[in-house]
């Protein structure tokens, strides 16, 4: 199956930072996904991204198939944004990378 | 829409103990995943299903181990006997593929925390 690699592996911000996550992955990838675990343990789907970006509110996701990775962009960060950020390609296997652990400190 | 709903939603047992974690995906999707989410180790996928069959259970760790779906709404992951090891936090999810189509994203239910003393 495909690698993920995500990185950085921790975050930590200040509230109102800007900052961006990234995935690589070891194949090009048709459809892919970001998902938030927020501290209550929860697995909350942000984007649902095939190429291209997307944009929801503060956050947006950048999906490059070609050149195998995307990039998650929080701006002006919030303390709810704290939690970990997944990457998975869509496949038949949903496979995880280790995902990025963001603080973000008042 | 009810989402993916997972039972119980914890469990502290006895090593050596049974072990019975609940499954309903939603309704439509015809992939269930299941996984275990360590510190050490993460997100591990243990086995998933299409349409009731399992697909892949490689991710399986060990005898101890089993999966059922016995139908389209409602799977189970037995663990037998439980070890303190096994504690962990099971995550079931779902999604349709479907043929032809770019399917749905993947839906998680909200976890069953093991805990085995």
């Amino acid at each position: 199956g495909i690698q993920v690699e995500q990185s950085p592996p921790d975050l930590i911000l200040q509230e109102g930072a800007n900052s961006t996550l990234r995935c690589n992955f070891s194949d090009s990838v048709n459809n892919l996904q970001w998902f938030h675990q927020n501290p209550w343990g929860q697995l909350i789907n942000l984007f649902y991204i095939p190429s291209g970006t997307k944009q929801n509110g503060r956050l947006s996701a950048t999906t490059v198939a070609t050149e195998r990775y995307s990039l998650l962009y929080i701006s002006s960060s919030q303390t709810t944004d704290s939690g970990v950020y997944f990457c998975a390609p869509l496949y038949n296997d949903m496979r995880f990378g280790a995902g990025t652990r963001l603080t973000v400190k008042p | 829409d009810a989402g993916v709903i997972q039972s119980p939603r914890h469990e502290v047992t006895e090593m050596g103990q049974e072990v019975t974690l609940r499954c309903k995906p939603i309704s439509g999707h015809d992939y269930l995943f299941w996984y275990r989410q360590t510190m050490m180790r993460g997100l591990e996928l243990l086995i998933y299903f299409n349409n009731n069959v399992p697909i892949d259970d490689s991710g399986m760790p060990e005898d101890r181990f089993s999966a059922k779906m016995p139908n389209a709404s409602f799977s189970t992951l037995k663990i037998q006997p439980s070890e303190p090891r096994d504690s962990a936090v099971y995550f079931c999810a779902s999604r349709r593929v479907g043929f032809g189509t770019t399917g749905s994203p993947l839906h998680f239910g909200n976890g069953t925390r093991l805990t085995v003393t």
